[in-house]
This record gives structure tokens, C-alpha cells and sequence, in this order.
């Protein structure tokens, strides 16, 4: 168990580029969430995905905000078009989820830490 | 939907002493709740949760937080403080059902400890 990785850990960008960041959640964990955690805050929650179907994106999740996990592994999130608002720690998080239901314990990476110039 | 609030921003205690960072929740389903820690630069690590039972919870590291429905909180107690639990600390909650299980998180309190 390598526990939740995420790629870059800081990515500083221009306003307006485009940026892209990558989870690598712990292989055997169905669900993979992403959070967005601005300073003094408390994580926000994006989007979640059970395997690879993405079953909820937050309001939080404007048009330039895309994420996917296309053979329910590992997951992007891409931001288009990035504003200064855009800056904040973009946290990734694996759960199992059993089929009874009942709730899975979230394991969170370090997180990728995006500064827009 | 459910909202965490953490009452103490910042809560300094010196080392060995007794500490308490409070929590309460507002929810119209019931909730599991949660405490994590997080380190700088650091994801965040769960110290301990509540799913059903024993309202009172030990975690990790000499942590306890005891559930009180009557008063929805959650608070979370360390009898001892060490230098090393200096950190920012999240309660958090989630709906028995629906939502696929993601967590609302209260805005955080930072624990400081001097010696």
C-alpha cells in the first residue's frame, strides 16, 4: 500500500493557461474524490467517482473545471482557462466502498498546491 | 445538506496540558463525523470517527472525541499535549445515505503548543 499520490505537488501557472493534475489513488479503492482547499478554509468537495463513472460534480465545478478516470484508476482534473480564484490545494482522496453500503474510510493525498499568476 | 462549524480558529495550550477544539454539526439526515489532522504540507490523516455505538470515540495518538446528539457536537479532547500535535485539525461529516459518502468539512482549528 503506496497510499494516494498526486502529481505536481505545486504547479505555479499564467491567468488564462490551462493546467492539469493527476491522482493516483490506492489500487484496490473503488471511489476517488477530489476536494479544493483554499487558505484558512476547509477542503471543499468537487467531484467524486465510482470506478470510472464521475457521479457528482459540486456547483463548485464551473465549465473550466473537467476531471475523468477513464479505466477507473488513476484521475485528472483539468482547469481551463485558470483565474487567480483558481489558486488554492487541490486535494485527491480513495475510498473503498462495499456493496452493502456503509461507509468507507477517505485516505487523502498531499495534495498539488496551484498558484495562478 | 450539512454544515461543521469549529468554533476556536486558533487554540494555543502549552505542553502536557489538557486540550479541547470543539465541534458542531447541523444535519437533517443523520451523519457519520470524523476528526482528521493535517500536517504542513501534508494530506490529511484520520485520527478518528464515529459511525454508531459508543458515543464516546478513541483514535490515534491519544485522541478522543465523545458524540452528543442532543447538542449535535463532536468535540475532540487530548488529556497531554505533545510539541508534535501542534497541526491544523478538521471535524468533518458525511449522510448515512446517498451522496456517495463526501465529506463536509468545518473550516479548521489550528492547534498550537508551546512549551
Amino acid at each position: 500500500d503506496t497510499g494516494v499520490s498526486q502529481n505536481p505537488r505545486h504547479k505555479i501557472t499564467k491567468r488564462g493557461q490551462n493546467v492539469t493534475f493527476r491522482c493516483d489513488p490506492i489500487s484496490e479503492h473503488n471511489r476517488l474524490y477530489w476536494y479544493r482547499q483554499t487558505l484558512g478554509q476547509g477542503p471543499e468537495f468537487l467531484t467524486y467517482f465510482q470506478n470510472e463513472a464521475q457521479l457528482e460534480k459540486s456547483r463548485l465545478l464551473s465549465d473550466r473545471f473537467s476531471a475523468e478516470r477513464p479505466k477507473g484508476s488513476f484521475s485528472t482534473l483539468e482547469i481551463q482557462r485558470t483565474e487567480q480564484g483558481d489558486s488554492a490545494m487541490y486535494l485527491c482522496a480513495s475510498s473503498l466502498a462495499g456493496r452493502r453500503g456503509g461507509v468507507g474510510e477517505q485516505y487523502f493525498g498531499p495534495g498539488t498546491r496551484l498558484t495562478v499568476t | 445538506a450539512q454544515s461543521v462549524t469549529q468554533l476556536d480558529s486558533q487554540v494555543p495550550v502549552f505542553e502536557e496540558a489538557p486540550v479541547e477544539l470543539r465541534c458542531n454539526y447541523s444535519s437533517s439526515v443523520s451523519v457519520y463525523l470524523f476528526w482528521y489532522v493535517q500536517y504542513p504540507n501534508q494530506g490529511l490523516q484520520l485520527l478518528l470517527k464515529y459511525l454508531s455505538g459508543s458515543t464516546l470515540v478513541k483514535g490515534i495518538n491519544g485522541f478522543e472525541a465523545e458524540f452528543n446528539k442532543s447538542q449535535t457536537s463532536f468535540h475532540l479532547r487530548k488529556p497531554s499535549v505533545h510539541i508534535s500535535d501542534t497541526a491544523e485539525y478538521f471535524c468533518a461529516v458525511t449522510p448515512f445515505t446517498g451522496g456517495g459518502n463526501k465529506l463536509t468539512f468545518g473550516t479548521g482549528t489550528q492547534l498550537k503548543v508551546e512549551l
